[in-house]
């Protein structure tokens, strides 16, 4: 089987620049999330999807950060405009139920 | 919101030696999940652990729930150089998990 995939694995953008990342959750899961990692931190929670609805976006930095499901399979995560501490480990992760979330490797974004 | 604390933030032991990371929130946790990351790769969910008092063993490592459900902690016995990583606990409340900022173990051959 499959497991998380996400896209690309690492993207280096200038400060004001738009990056997409993308995430494949493992076939079947209805349930998609995204965290981050910033340098030095804690991983934190973003987002969460239930198919094509977003069931939680309390961690959503801002209005510079956009995530889609269509059609409630990959989701996409925009950063429009980036800005400099947005740098980190993107990473998404899928589950059938709420017990184990299973990670993909993670998208390396660098802003400059 | 609810803080997840870890300690220590970083260990070095030599292989064959024992390595402990702690967990503590300052209210009561609904449960623990523990989560190990290998360099360059990407969190793996290790055990949960629910109720209060609770110990799970997983070959060398042991896990436990504090009796107050507020402190955890990971105990690998006897390191070995495949353990190196980040070892992060976490709680899950609803669908979200709030992450304790990771203890990153080293072993020297």
């Amino acid at each position: 089987e499959a497991g998380v995939t996400q896209f690309p694995s690492h993207s280096v953008i200038e400060k004001g620049q738009t990056v997409t990342l993308r995430c494949d959750p493992i076939s079947g899961h209805d349930n998609l999330y995204w965290y981050r990692r910033v340098m030095g931190k804690e991983i934190k929670f973003l987002l969460h999807f239930v198919k094509e609805s977003k069931q939680d976006e309390s961690g959503m930095p801002n209005n510079r950060f956009l995530a889609e499901r269509t059609g409630g399979t990959y989701s996409t995560l925009k950063v429009q405009p980036a800005e400099l501490e947005d740098s980190g480990v993107y990473f998404c992760a899928s589950s059938q139920s709420s017990y184990e979330q299973y990670f993909g490797p993670g998208t390396r974004l660098t802003v400059t | 919101g609810q803080q997840v604390m870890q300690i220590p933030q970083y260990q070095h032991v030599q292989e064959g030696e024992d390595f402990t990371t702690y967990c503590n929130s300052s209210t009561t946790l609904s449960n623990i999940q523990w989560y190990k990351q290998r360099p360059g790769g990407h969190p793996v969910f290790l055990i949960q652990l629910v109720k209060s008092g609770e110990v799970k063993k997983q070959k060398r490592l042991t896990f436990q729930f504090g009796e107050a459900k507020k402190n955890s902690s990971l105990h690998i016995t006897a390191t070995q150089t495949t353990d190196v990583g980040t070892y992060f606990c976490a709680e899950i409340v609803g669908n979200m998990l709030t992450f304790g900022g990771g203890t990153r173990l080293m072993v020297k051959p």
